[in-house]
């Protein structure tokens, strides 16, 4: 079974850029039609989706965060990576990391909160 | 993108049925059938329920189901146990190849 674990910083500066990476253990990221999502969760709202690849890297954003968000894949490391500039408090959430197929988001990540703040 | 409409909150008493609706448009919801249903208890991360508006992945409980008429998809639970007792989100693929969530619901057993 895929298992995903996120990792990153847990404070980040207003204005700076947030970097994570999820790590795909348990098959390879490369197989499949599969896509990787990024989706975040302010505390005590509801579910954001931020953007996808695919394992040929091609990637679809969330409208609203398409100027500042950038996703990539390693298929060498197994993982895919979230670049999120121009951050203020409003970015502050838990992300997570899942694997996206069938039309849905099958696994997850534990999630990793991420701070905004100076 | 705007968020699906999905109630609040919903409860119920434990052994009734519960229906929670996600509300879309023709872009999204009333478009694909790429509808799906997940459980989030605090502090854990969200739980795939059900997909393609109505299938069940492997170890769900067959209480769950799932339909979708127009733009609007609907999340049955059967039998509501206390473990039931969580949020609830919807979510859709989109004409633009984006996906969108449901404002979430908070289901309660009495």
């Amino acid at each position: 079974q895929v298992q995903l674990q996120e990792s990153g910083p847990g404070l980040v500066k207003p204005s700076q850029t947030l970097s994570l990476t999820c790590t795909v253990s348990g098959g390879s990221i490369s197989s499949g039609s599969y896509f990787w999502s990024w989706i975040r969760q302010p505390a005590g709202k509801g579910l954001e989706w931020i953007g996808r690849i695919s394992t040929s890297g091609s990637t679809n954003y969330n409208p609203s965060l398409k100027s500042r968000v950038t996703i990539s894949v390693d298929t060498s490391k197994n993982q895919f990576s979230l670049k999120l500039s121009s951050v203020t408090a409003a970015d502050t959430a838990v992300y997570y990391c899942a694997n996206n197929q069938r039309g849905a988001f099958d696994y997850w990540g534990q999630g990793t909160l991420v701070t905004v703040s100076s | 993108q705007s968020a699906l409409t999905q109630p609040a909150s919903v409860s119920g008493s434990p052994g009734q049925s519960i229906t929670i609706s996600c509300t879309g448009t023709s872009s999204d919801v009333g478009g694909y059938n790429y509808v799906a249903w997940y459980q989030q208890h605090p502090g854990k991360a969200p739980k795939l329920m059900i997909y393609q508006v109505s299938n069940r992945p492997s170890g769900v409980s067959n209480r769950f189901s799932g339909s979708k008429s127009g733009n609007t998809a609907s999340l049955t639970i059967s039998g509501l146990q206390a473990e039931d007792e969580a949020d609830y989100y919807c979510s859709s693929y989109t004409s633009s190849s984006t996906y969108v969530f449901g404002t979430g619901t908070k289901v309660t057993v009495l």
